[in-house]
């Protein structure tokens, strides 16, 4: 079955400093949803990418779906203390509604 | 608008009995999807339901575990003689649609065996 890694499993970074994690899946996908969980909360939505090569950003956050349709990634510039979390990719094959999440990356900031 | 309404937020039970997980999809969303999450990990996909059909119980283990939307309430996940193993988290999640539609989560059940 479909299977989607994400690394590093867990980045702590200093306040200030990028972030980046890194997701991939065992075959080509439809699409691409990227969540966020805070400790004790519940996955957000944060963007879904379609096309291949497809890039998007929303302030300083860049997501990216790779030409393959096979891997992401989701950038953070400058990370702040509102950054913290999980941080999961998600996939969906062809004709296939189910979601496959990937293993997430846990964020911490040191202030 | 109010979001995906799951309750209870915390359920505890003793092995052996049965528990009932409720998910209300947010207004005008016909599919709902349940999830499993233990402690530290990412999510599992369990089941994917329309208004009274399941679409892929694909991530559904084949014993104990049973889920409904029925035409009319709640979508319904019911795990009957509990065991350790079972304590997670349990999310909801609908969508207006198929395809390329984003999934809004519930706030989760939290489910602990005793």
């Amino acid at each position: 079955g479909q299977q989607v890694m994400q690394i590093p499993q867990y980045q702590h970074v200093q306040e200030g400093e990028d972030f980046t994690t890194y997701c991939n899946s065992s075959t080509t996908l439809s699409n691409i949803q990227w969540y966020k969980q805070r400790p004790g909360g519940h996955p957000v939505f944060l963007i879904q990418l379609v096309k291949s090569g497809e890039v998007k950003k929303q302030k300083r956050l860049t997501f990216q779906f790779g030409e393959a349709k096979k891997n992401s990634s989701l950038h953070i510039t400058a990370t702040q203390t509102t950054d913290v979390g999980t941080y999961f990719c998600a996939g969906r094959d062809f004709g296939n509604e189910k979601l496959t999440f990937g293993t997430g990356t846990r964020l911490t900031i040191i202030p | 608008n109010a979001g995906v309404m799951q309750n209870p937020r915390h359920l505890v039970r003793r092995r052996g009995q049965e528990a009932r997980l409720r998910c209300s999809p947010m207004k005008g969303h016909s599919h709902v999807y349940w999830y499993r999450q233990l402690p530290e990990e990412g999510l599992k996909f369990m089941v994917y339901l329309q208004k009274e059909n399941i679409i892929d119980e694909s991530g559904m283990p084949k014993e104990r575990f049973s889920a409904e939307f029925p035409k009319e309430g709640p979508s319904i996940l019911r795990i009957q003689q509990v065991v350790r193993g079972d304590s997670a988290a349990y999310f909801c999640a609908s969508s207006p649609g198929r395809g390329t539609q984003p999934q809004h989560f519930g706030d989760g059940t939290r489910l602990s065996i005793l």
